[in-house]
This record gives structure tokens, C-alpha cells and sequence, in this order.
């Protein structure tokens, strides 16, 4: 079974240093990866995604992440925290396309990350 | 283009009422899914239709929660004797097709509040 754990629920940083936001995932097969963010009182918005072709993926507003098979790990990184970057982060697995319900996303329970000024 | 749309933004209801939840999905996409987010928590599956396919029930949590759609067009979440445990964000998403690669696009879901 798939299944992922976001390794901090909480996260704070000073704006202007570097994010890591940890995620590590199991899978049976080669997964599907995500990265949501949500910010308050709005819905879930792609980051980045991981889809077995290049391990690092660049995502939007600055953010990457690194597929790392041997870690089982997909975490999250940014250089330079920014204020407008706090909000809540979601790493995502999906089962590759050998299995049935491919399409269910299966999600962290989510890291609040925390910008200080 | 718009994205996926729910209404309402909030609702308020008291323990044993029936609430719907409408979603509007983006135009074209032919996969539609339902998650529910309890506070603190991630997002859980409960339904995924796709086409004219049976949808995928399996994440439903009861017999109280069912789900249509027509075509491929609104889907509306409908919770039957609403208990306080139902009490949760009720999120859409939307993807052109599905399979895993195929990226699903929130909607900023129905905050459902049972009294």
C-alpha cells in the first residue's frame, strides 16, 4: 500500500533563509509525487510534480524538490524563504499506473510552514 | 479560464439536517474527485468519477454520503443526518483525464460546520 509522512508538522524559518520541508513516501511500485500548497481560506495549488522523468524538479515561486529512490524520500526546498510563503504544504503519492486506483491522491498530513519577519 | 468552483464557501448546519455541496469543475476535464479535510489533518478520499465509467465509492465514509454528477459537469456531494463528526472542509478537484499523471486542480472547498 502507498502511503506518505510528512516529517514535520510545523516548520519556521527567518524570511530570507533556506526552507526544507520533509516528505518521505512507500510505494509497491514507481510512485507519482506532489507538492500542494494551500493557503488560508483558498484551495490546493500544484507546486511541483514528479513523474519518473528528471529526480530534481523545479517547481513555481522558487521551490524544488529531489526524488531520492534510495531514501524514499521527495522533500521539499526553497533557498530563500519569502513572508508570502507561509501557508500549508502537502506532499502527495500516487500509485504508479500498474495499479488500480492510480487516480487517488494520497496526502500528508500537511506541514504549516511559519515565516518570521 | 475558471477553475474548479464550490459552493457554498461555508455552511452551517444543525446535527440530523441534510446538506448538498456543489462543484463546478473545470471545463473539459472529464475526471472529478471529492476529499474530505478534517482540522490538522490531510485530505482523504472519498469518490472519483471519471466519464461515463461507474464512479469509485470506496472512500466514502457511510451510507449517509453520496455523490452524483452529471456527464461531466457538476458533481454535488450530498450528506444525509449530518452528524458533528462530519464537521470538515469538503474539497473538489478536477483533472483533464484520470491516471496518476494527470494533475487534479482544487477548488477552496465547502467549510461544513454540524452544530
Amino acid at each position: 500500500a502507498q502511503s506518505v509522512t510528512q516529517l514535520d508538522s510545523h516548520v519556521s524559518v527567518s524570511e530570507g533563509t533556506p526552507v526544507l520541508l520533509r516528505c518521505n513516501y512507500s510505494s509497491s511500485y514507481s510512485p507519482s509525487l506532489f507538492w500542494y500548497v494551500q493557503h488560508p481560506n483558498k484551495g490546493l495549488q500544484l507546486l511541483l510534480k514528479y513523474t519518473s522523468a528528471a529526480t530534481l524538479v523545479k517547481g513555481i515561486n522558487g521551490f524544488e524538490a529531489e526524488f531520492k529512490k534510495s531514501e524514499t524520500s521527495f522533500h521539499l526546498t526553497k533557498p530563500s524563504a519569502h513572508m508570502s510563503d507561509a501557508a500549508e504544504y502537502f506532499c502527495v503519492v500516487t500509485p504508479s499506473d500498474y495499479t488500480s486506483g492510480t487516480y487517488k491522491y494520497i496526502f500528508g498530513t500537511g506541514t504549516r510552514l511559519k515565516v518570521l519577519a | 479560464g475558471a477553475g474548479v468552483s464550490q459552493s457554498p464557501s461555508n455552511k452551517v448546519t444543525e446535527k440530523g439536517k441534510d446538506v448538498e455541496l456543489r462543484c463546478d469543475p473545470i471545463s473539459g476535464h472529464t475526471a472529478l474527485y471529492w476529499y474530505r479535510q478534517r482540522l490538522g489533518q490531510g485530505l482523504e478520499f472519498l469518490i472519483y468519477f471519471q466519464g461515463n465509467s461507474a464512479p469509485d465509492k470506496s472512500g466514502l465514509p457511510s451510507d449517509r454520503f453520496s455523490a452524483e454528477r452529471t456527464g461531466e459537469s457538476v458533481s454535488t456531494l450530498t450528506i444525509q443526518r449530518t452528524q458533528q463528526e462530519d464537521s470538515a472542509v469538503y474539497l473538489c478537484a478536477s483533472s483533464l483525464e484520470g491516471g496518476a499523471k494527470n494533475i487534479q486542480y482544487f477548488g477552496a472547498g465547502t467549510r461544513l460546520s454540524v452544530l
